[in-house]
């Protein structure tokens, strides 16, 4: 079984919608992130939390929102889903390690039509 | 605002040559670097953790070499597999006053040509 899954894999929606993209982890690290990857351009950080109830914003937070409800689940939510927020979404964990490398999960990808 | 660039974004090598690219960062308030190697359909996997200025690692054909002065990290392929054949992300990270920072760069394509 997978370390890090993500649901869904895939999901089409409409612009105005809300949606949420969920993350679940069984190999017990403290730390997650949320990245969103667009063709031709690095990963980008959108939040990450280094432990249940600690939230930071990463360099494109705008339009997202994250909940850490438990060390296992990190999900992150599109209030008001708009088409550039069209992706391919990654969440991945670390250890609490200060040099932790990360594993993530297969990915998401979000069309907004 | 930081920036890490990865030179060349593409690159075709000839099965059996040997390649490196790069991955530049800035030099101040450096903590680690990594590099991921992400295959097409999968999922980015570390490669390297790189903390030291000198560090060098290797796993297999594959090495790296880390310069925190200058600001940049080399990762070398030796003998090119098909199998190689993915983009090779880097990313910096920083910690100034605190504040923890990632930034990846937006990787170098490797296509190996049988």
């Amino acid at each position: 079984d997978a370390d890090v899954t993500q649901t869904p894999r895939n999901r089409i929606t409409k612009t105005g919608k809300r949606i949420m993209l969920e993350c679940s982890q069984t190999k017990g690290h403290d730390r997650m992130y949320w990245y969103r990857q667009d063709p031709g351009l690095g990963l980008q950080l959108i939040y990450y939390s280094f432990d249940v109830k600690d939230i930071n914003k990463g360099e494109i937070s705008d339009g997202y929102s994250v909940s850490r409800q438990a060390q296992a689940k990190f999900s992150l939510s599109l209030e008001s889903a708009i088409p550039n927020q069209t992706a391919l979404y990654f969440c991945a964990t670390a250890s609490g390690h200060k040099y932790n490398e990360q594993f993530f999960g297969p990915g998401t990808r979000l069309t907004v039509l | 605002i930081l920036n890490v660039e990865q030179s060349p974004q593409s690159l075709h090598v000839q099965e059996g040559d040997s390649t490196n690219f790069t991955c530049s960062f800035p030099s101040s308030n450096f903590y680690a670097l990594h590099w991921y190697r992400w295959e097409t359909a999968k999922s980015p996997e570390a490669l390297f953790v790189m903390t030291l200025n000198g560090d060098e690692k290797k796993k297999g054909r594959i090495s790296a070499t880390l310069n925190t002065k200058e600001g940049y990290s080399y990762l070398y392929i030796k003998g090119s597999q098909p199998e190689d054949s993915a983009t090779y992300l880097c990313a910096f990270i920083q910690i100034r006053d605190s504040n923890y920072q990632l930034i990846w760069g937006a990787g170098t394509k490797l296509i190996i040509k049988p």
